[in-house]
């Protein structure tokens, strides 16, 4: 199994203002992927964000971008311009060898 | 065009009562996976399936805990003789192989309450 760090178990941020969400993992797997979802206080689960581990430019959706670092197994998850909307937990989860691996997440504030 | 659809949305069982968790993926989805979410938890991978196969359950319980996906119908995720400690959120993911950065979703969740 991998291991997942993210290693801020809550955050808060002013709204409007940008935010990182870190994300360590361990593998051994040379092909993976990696995703981010939130969850907000409703509990479903919402897909933001995917880079596959060859990908060379840093994926973003929109609001959301990955500080992908490779040789440091680091996933980040940059939110910029922060909404009250955004106020949720964020879960890491690489995936390789058919199976997604989360972290224990991250609790995010947005403060007006 | 519908997401992946879990129901029931909420359960309650008391001890030892058996509890049936459904998932039908997204249209055109092969794969199922399921997972278990414990309060101020993160999800923990349960058990991968493709139609009439078990791929991976290297995440499910030993007992009481089993899971399927027929040819036809829904995945169902089956735990029987439920004790308190199985009280969690389950959620159903699906895609169209084993994965892929945009096509896995996940359903809404189980939130399964034994008492």
């Amino acid at each position: 199994a991998q291991k997942i760090t993210q290693t801020q178990p809550g955050m808060f941020v002013q709204e409007k203002e940008a935010v990182t969400l870190d994300c360590t993992y361990d593998t051994s797997d040379q092909s993976y992927g990696l995703f981010w979802y939130k969850q907000p206080s409703s509990g479903e689960m919402i897909f933001l964000i995917y880079q596959g581990s060859y990908d060379e430019q840093n994926a973003t959706e929109g609001r959301y971008s990955l500080n992908f670092q490779k040789a440091r197994k680091s996933a980040n998850l940059v939110i910029s311009a922060s909404q009250l909307g955004d106020s949720a937990m964020y879960f890491c989860a690489p995936a390789a060898s058919n199976q997604f691996y989360f972290g224990t997440g991250t609790s995010l504030t947005v403060i007006p | 065009n519908a997401g992946v659809m879990q129901n029931p949305r909420h359960l309650v069982r008391r001890r030892g009562q058996e509890a049936r968790l459904r998932c039908s993926p997204m249209k055109g989805h092969s794969h199922v996976y399921w997972y278990r979410q414990l309060p101020e938890e993160g999800l923990k991978f349960m058990v991968y399936l493709q139609k009439e196969n078990i791929i991976d359950e290297s995440g499910m319980p030993k007992e009481r805990f089993s899971a399927e996906f027929p040819k036809e119908g829904p995945s169902i995720l089956r735990i029987q003789q439920v004790v308190r400690g199985d009280s969690a959120a389950y959620f159903c993911a699906s895609s169209t192989w084993e994965y892929s950065g945009n096509t896995i979703y996940f359903g809404e969740g189980s939130w399964l309450t034994v008492v």
